[in-house]
């Protein structure tokens, strides 16, 4: 596609249910990234995904998180037993293979979480 | 630990006046800086960047200026303009593909 896409762009769960957050990175797009913002603060890093290497799992808040890619496509960000912390915006971002100077990351319009 | 700062959650400047917006940083090994501008309910958009082996990257009213020995960066809009109001936000990339966030700017420009 022409963009980073994410669904569901508004989600609203009881707490303790699980929910799963999907983005389909640009196409050819070897890097993908996810983030979460919370009400009134800034970009935080979750998780980032690069080719066929280990995913850097460092930012996931707890192991109620995880995140899978098939490939170098779509990625399934879940999120286990949810609580009313996790309600966010969750941002999902691709960047090319080129890791060298212009490189950038494109960001999805998001999926929002409420927890309630 | 937070890498890249942006200490000002906010700013307000009037119409048609500079617009600075500032962030700093704490790892030399970065090598690319970028910024990202995001309206509500959307999702962040680039900006404007620039290469460390630059001080400066201009385009049209947006300017960024990178000071490495302060391990600082700069981004000026000149003149702003009401449909500037976001949030801005300062990155910078590790070599690896790897992006640093601040934690935002939010700008006010006020007609």
């Amino acid at each position: 596609g022409a963009g980073v896409s994410q669904s569901p762009s508004n989600k609203v769960t009881e707490k303790g249910k699980d929910v799963e957050l999907r983005c389909d990175p640009i196409s050819g797009h070897t890097a993908l990234y996810w983030y979460r913002q919370r009400l009134g603060q800034g970009l935080e890093f979750l998780i980032y995904f690069q080719g066929n290497s280990a995913p850097d799992k460092s930012g996931l808040p707890s192991d109620r998180f995880s995140a899978e890619r098939t490939g170098e496509s779509v990625s399934t960000l879940t999120i286990q037993r949810t609580q009313q912390e996790d309600s966010a915006v969750y941002l999902c971002a691709s960047s090319p293979t080129d890791r060298g100077p212009g490189n950038t990351i494109y960001f999805g319009e998001g999926s929002w979480l409420t927890v309630v | 630990d937070q890498q890249v700062k942006q200490n000002s959650p906010s700013l307000s400047v009037q119409e048609g006046r500079i617009s600075i917006l500032n962030c700093d940083y704490t790892n030399s090994m970065f090598d690319y800086f970028l910024w990202y501008k995001k309206y509500p309910a959307e999702g962040p958009t680039f900006l404007i960047s620039i290469s460390s082996i630059k001080d400066k990257n201009e385009d049209g009213r947006f300017t960024v200026f990178l000071n490495k020995s302060a391990k600082h960066l700069s981004l000026h809009i000149v003149p702003s303009q009401p449909g500037d109001s976001a949030v801005y936000f300062c990155a910078a990339r590790k070599r690896g593909n790897q992006f640093y966030f601040g934690t935002g700017t939010s700008l006010t420009v006020i007609p």
